[in-house]
């Protein structure tokens, strides 16, 4: 596609439900990355994908929280037993590598009520 | 990673330069100075980057010291749609993508 796609834009979920977040790259970047932003705030890194390198799973905030990449493209961010204070929004970026710009998505807005 | 410090916000009228100075004093050899801009309910888009001297594309310029503790974006005859958060990112382009981007900067253009 022509950018970064992510989906849903928005979801609303109950406390202690499971939700996965999806991220559609731009086609040939090698490089993808997970952020979370809170509301009038910087943005957090939680993962980093390259290539069929082992994910750098460093700013993941816990082990609710976990992410894969299948086939160098697609990337699924999952967050377990959701709780309020994972309310943000989440966005994806992808580079051509990890030495060039990234491009972002809009963004996944998550509510948990 | 190098810390960087930034104004929270910073106003302006339309038609005015915007400067917008990144302190950075720990910043290390391979490290790059990257500004991203960011709309509301948009994901960051990048502006510009710089290793050192003055770096200048269509949408800004980019200017560091020597010492490269600090650099200062300037933003030429800023319009309205230039309200915007900017961020300031320093580190090596090899992990950049892995940077904290700070709260950034919050820039409100009026008439």
């Amino acid at each position: 596609g022509a950018g970064v796609s992510q989906s849903p834009s928005n979801k609303v979920t109950e406390k202690g439900k499971d939700v996965e977040l999806r991220c559609d790259p731009i086609s040939g970047h090698t490089a993808l990355y997970w952020y979370r932003q809170s509301l009038g705030q910087g943005l957090e890194f939680l993962i980093y994908f390259q290539g069929n390198s082992a994910p750098d799973k460093s700013g993941l905030p816990s082990d609710r929280f976990s992410a894969e990449r299948t086939g160098g493209s697609v990337s699924t961010l999952t967050i377990q037993r959701t709780q309020q204070e994972d309310s943000a929004v989440y966005l994806c970026a992808s580079s051509r590598d990890r030495y060039t710009e990234a491009f972002f998505g809009q963004g996944t807005r998550l509510t948990v009520v | 990673l190098a810390k960087t410090t930034q104004p929270i916000s910073m106003d302006s009228y339309e038609g005015q330069e915007v400067n917008i100075t990144c302190s950075h004093n720990n910043i290390a050899t391979n490290d790059y100075i990257t500004w991203y801009q960011q709309f509301p309910s948009q994901g960051p888009r990048f502006i510009i980057q710089g290793y050192k001297t003055k770096v200048t594309n269509e949408v800004a310029s980019l200017f560091i010291p020597a010492d490269r503790k600090s650099s200062t974006l300037s933003l030429p005859r800023v319009s309205l749609s230039d309200t915007a958060v900017y961020y300031c990112l320093v580190g090596d382009m090899g992990s950049w993508g892995k940077l904290q981007f700070g709260a950034g900067t919050q820039v409100v253009v009026t008439p």
